[in-house]
């Protein structure tokens, strides 16, 4: 299975600030990396597919770039609505999985 | 706008098989040409990937739950289920349907895959 790891897996941040979370595959995933948004008691929402195309509705504040095994999403200013856990994964193969998680928490 | 919901049991006993249906409504021809798929989470595995069907009733699963699953579909209904067998604490978990679709880029020749519609989740406790 391709292991996918995040860094880090807390982030303290305030209103305003720039955030970029990391994501690494164990092995060369080209582009085919997702990320998502989850909000407690909700399910994922998808933010980015093929590592930098934002989904359709998600603020252009959210950004992704990388390919092979390095990859990271940004959010240039984060919103109050920005607080929460964000995941990415990998579309490269089967079984997908999914990195443990970033938490944004507010400073 | 596609949506998803799961139904079914929020407890079941170990040993015994998880069952849940995933309904899909929304776009009237929803459920061709898409991966409609099985994912579950907890706190100590996070997000899981348990396996997925397609409208032809080809099903791929993940090798770790090492061959308990089973997943379905009936189009007519426009519903797919999972069957998990011989459950113990360990897949206590939220379950969620979603849909794996695919973006053809046609400059670079490739198809990317996504889940772009997920359930609100359905909760199940394994526990006698």
């Amino acid at each position: 299975d391709i292991q996918v790891t995040q860094s880090p897996s807390f982030l303290s941040a305030s209103v305003g600030d720039r955030v970029t979370i990391t994501c690494r595959a164990s092995q060369d995933i080209s582009s085919f990396l997702a990320w998502f948004q989850q909000t407690p008691g909700k399910a994922p929402k998808l933010l980015i597919y093929a590592a930098s195309t934002l989904q359709s509705g998600v603020p252009s504040r959210f950004s992704g770039s990388g390919s092979g095994t390095e990859f990271t999403l940004t959010i240039s200013s984060l919103q109050p609505e920005d607080f929460a856990t964000y995941y990415c994964q990998q579309l490269n193969d089967y079984p997908r999985t999914f990195g443990q998680g970033t938490k944004v928490e507010i400073k | 706008q596609v949506q998803l919901q799961e139904s079914g049991p929020g407890l079941v006993k170990p040993s015994e098989t998880l069952s849940l249906t995933c309904s899909v409504s929304g776009d009237s021809d929803s459920m061709s040409g898409s991966n409609w798929s099985w994912i579950r989470q907890t706190p100590g595995r996070g997000l899981e990937w348990i396996g997925y069907i397609f409208q032809s009733g080809t099903a791929n699963y993940n090798l770790s739950l090492k061959g308990r699953a089973t997943i379905s579909m009936d189009t007519s209904r426009k519903q797919f289920s999972l069957r998990l067998k011989s459950v113990t604490a360990a897949d206590s978990a939220l379950y969620y349907c979603a849909r794996e679709i695919h973006y053809y880029d046609y400059g670079g020749h490739i198809s990317y895959w996504y889940f772009d519609v997920w359930g609100r989740g359905a909760l199940v406790t394994v526990s006698s």
